[in-house]
Order: C-alpha cells, then structure tokens, then sequence
C-alpha cells in the first residue's frame, strides 16, 4: 500500500535554482509534516500542516486538502539545504500520533 | 530544545542475540515512536507507546518487543536478532493527547545483524 506519494524521488539542482518537491496521499488526514533528514541520520521536522500554507525562512509549505496534495518550496537554493525530504501523514482516525511516511526525495544542491 | 537521545549510533550484533535499543527523551513527552528505516521502502512504524506501560502495535511489529517502564524511555528490544532486521532504527517523541504536535527525532541507531 501507497498511502503517501513524492516525487521527485532524486532532484539535483544548481545552487540558487527554485525547488518543488511534490506529496500525494490518498486517504483522510488530519495532518501533514514535511521532514528533513541529513546524511548521518537525524531527523528535523519542518512543518505541521492542516491546511493553507506556512514559510519558515527559505522554506515554504503548501497543502490543498481537496486535492490531497501538498508541496515543498525551497528558493534560492544552497548546498547545505542537500538531504533527504520526507512527507508524512496523520491519517484521520488514525491512534495516537503514528505517521505514515513517503518514501523521501533525495535532493542535491550543486555549488 | 528537545533532545531525543538514542544509546547508540552503531551496532553490530549476531543472529539469535537479544539485542535492546535504548531512547531517552527530555521533554515530558507522552507519546514515543520507534521506526525503521530501509533504502526503497521509507520509515516504517514499529511500535508506540501514549503512555507508561503503555504499547501499540505499528505496521511491522514482528519480532520486536518494547518497554516502556518510565515516561522518558522507550526500550526497542529484538528477541532473538535476524538479519533482515539489519537498518537504521528511529526513536522520535511527541506531546500527549490526539492533538496534532510535531514529532522529534533521535539520530537514529544503524543496527547490522550478522
């Protein structure tokens, strides 16, 4: 089962190119996080979202609930914004906090 | 900041040892997630406990057991160590509550099974 969706699956860009990363989930949810995991292993989680739209400095995030479509922007893109870019859903219903995961888009920023 | 510390970075056991992952966390927090990670197939959700002593079943439970004993650790435990449960192994935490709270992650332990 592919409940969660990304692509690109690999993305490699020049330095300072505009970066989508897309997410596709196909069931209710009630919330959805974008993460970002850095070669070595730790996870960061960059944001929460429900509905609408939030920007955290180069970083914007973008939900249609309708669509059940979510997008990850990256402007003005840098070599240390390369790493692995996860989406992760709340299902509706679903216990406690558990996630579902995308499988991850790889990115790479070339200087 | 919330610190979610797992025990080790690297481990390399045999096949049939019981093997125990250790994550402590520093936040108070009521819910804790442990998760695997295999190249092609993304994390996958182990177990989660909302509680001491409490526990649920995630996707993949199957040879796995934890404890959670103390609201600040969440112990993974192998039975006896296959070596298809050789990955990268992902504690992460979270606030209480079916309310939607960010989850944090440790730096993942890397696990080979020999």
């Amino acid at each position: 089962k592919n409940e969660v969706e990304q692509s690109p699956q690999n993305l490699t860009a020049q330095e300072g190119e505009f970066i989508t990363i897309n997410c596709s989930y196909s069931v209710g949810i009630s919330a959805l996080h974008w993460l970002q995991q850095h070669p070595g292993g730790g996870i960061v989680s960059l944001f929460m979202l429900s509905s609408g739209k939030k920007k955290h400095g180069r970083l914007i995030a973008t939900i249609n609930i309708q669509e059940k479509h979510s997008s990850l922007h990256i402007t003005a893109s840098h070599p240390r914004d390369s790493a692995v870019y996860i989406c992760a859903v709340r299902i509706r219903g679903g216990g406690a906090d558990g996630l579902t995961f995308g499988k991850g888009t790889h990115l790479i920023i070339q200087p | 900041d919330v610190k979610v510390t797992q025990s080790s970075r690297y481990l390399v056991k045999r096949t049939g040892e019981k093997v125990f992952l250790e994550c402590v966390q520093d936040m108070d927090h009521e819910n804790m997630f442990w998760y695997r990670q295999d190249p092609g197939l993304g994390l996958r959700l182990i177990y989660f406990s909302y509680d001491v002593k409490m526990k649920e079943k995630g996707d993949i439970p199957e040879g796995y057991s934890v404890s959670r004993e103390k609201k600040e650790r969440f112990s993974l435990i192998l039975e006896s160590a296959s070596t298809n449960q050789t990955s990268m192994y992902l504690c992460a935490s979270s606030s209480g509550g079916h309310s939607n709270q960010p989850q944090h992650f440790g730096d993942g332990t890397r696990l080979s099974i020999l």
